[in-house]
């Protein structure tokens, strides 16, 4: 089992809509947890910290569940530049572990 | 600006000859790291540093060398490169380990032949 699994999509959604990514981690020892943002062929950028109480950032937000160990990500008002690929990743002992992405596209 | 830079961006070589990707970060930060990326398996660690001088192996190091003699240079080495470490590198900065963002350069596309 990987340490952190994502659903590879892609997921298609109209520009307006929300959109939801889950993401499961198998270490319950986890310590901080992100959403990264990967646009194709180029390098992942933070996108958001992921806090227990859950945060928020504009139409971005961000929940943790530590008891059944997911995080989520959900996308309000979709854009046509939210397209890319979103990687879950959790830090296990100082050491960033990488999910394998959840691919958007957000079409007109 | 602050940045991570890698170079070459693209690289195309044939088997068994050593090659040297560079890795060069200008925001002071002590922990660096090198990753691969392939489909299906998302990134992978392959080395990481928390000091100069420091080095560490991550999830995948085999067939791969690193050094860490300048706070801001973290080259990465391929002795004797072969077909499977074809796959797009990355270098990553950050101040410090897990917590911290982690700043990722441009990437380095390796083909291997």
């Amino acid at each position: 089992r990987k340490e952190v699994e994502q659903d590879p999509g892609p997921f298609n959604v109209p520009e307006g809509a929300t959109v939801a990514f889950n993401c499961t981690y198998s270490n319950s020892a986890s310590q901080s947890f992100f959403w990264y943002r990967q646009d194709c062929r180029k390098e992942p950028k933070l996108l958001m910290s992921v806090y227990s109480s859950g945060n928020e950032d504009g139409r971005f937000t961000a929940q943790l569940n530590r008891a059944s160990q997911y995080i989520s990500l959900l996308i309000r008002d979709s854009k046509l530049s939210d397209s890319a690929t979103y990687l879950c990743v959790v830090n296990k002992g100082g050491k960033l572990i990488f999910g394998t992405g959840t691919r958007l596209q957000v079409f007109p | 600006e602050a940045q991570v830079t890698q170079n070459p961006r693209y690289l195309i070589t044939v088997t068994g000859k050593k090659l040297t990707v560079t890795c060069s970060q200008n925001m002071n930060h002590e922990y660096m790291s090198w990753y691969r990326q392939d489909p299906g398996l998302g990134l992978r660690q392959i080395y990481y540093s928390m000091n100069v001088e420091v080095t560490d192996k991550g999830d995948v190091p085999e067939g791969y060398k690193v050094s860490r003699k300048e706070k801001r240079n973290f080259p990465l080495i391929l002795e004797s490169p072969s077909p499977n470490q074809t796959s797009l590198y990355f270098c990553a900065s950050s101040p410090g380990t897990g917590v911290h963002e982690q700043y990722f350069g441009p990437g380095t596309r390796l083909t291997v032949t």
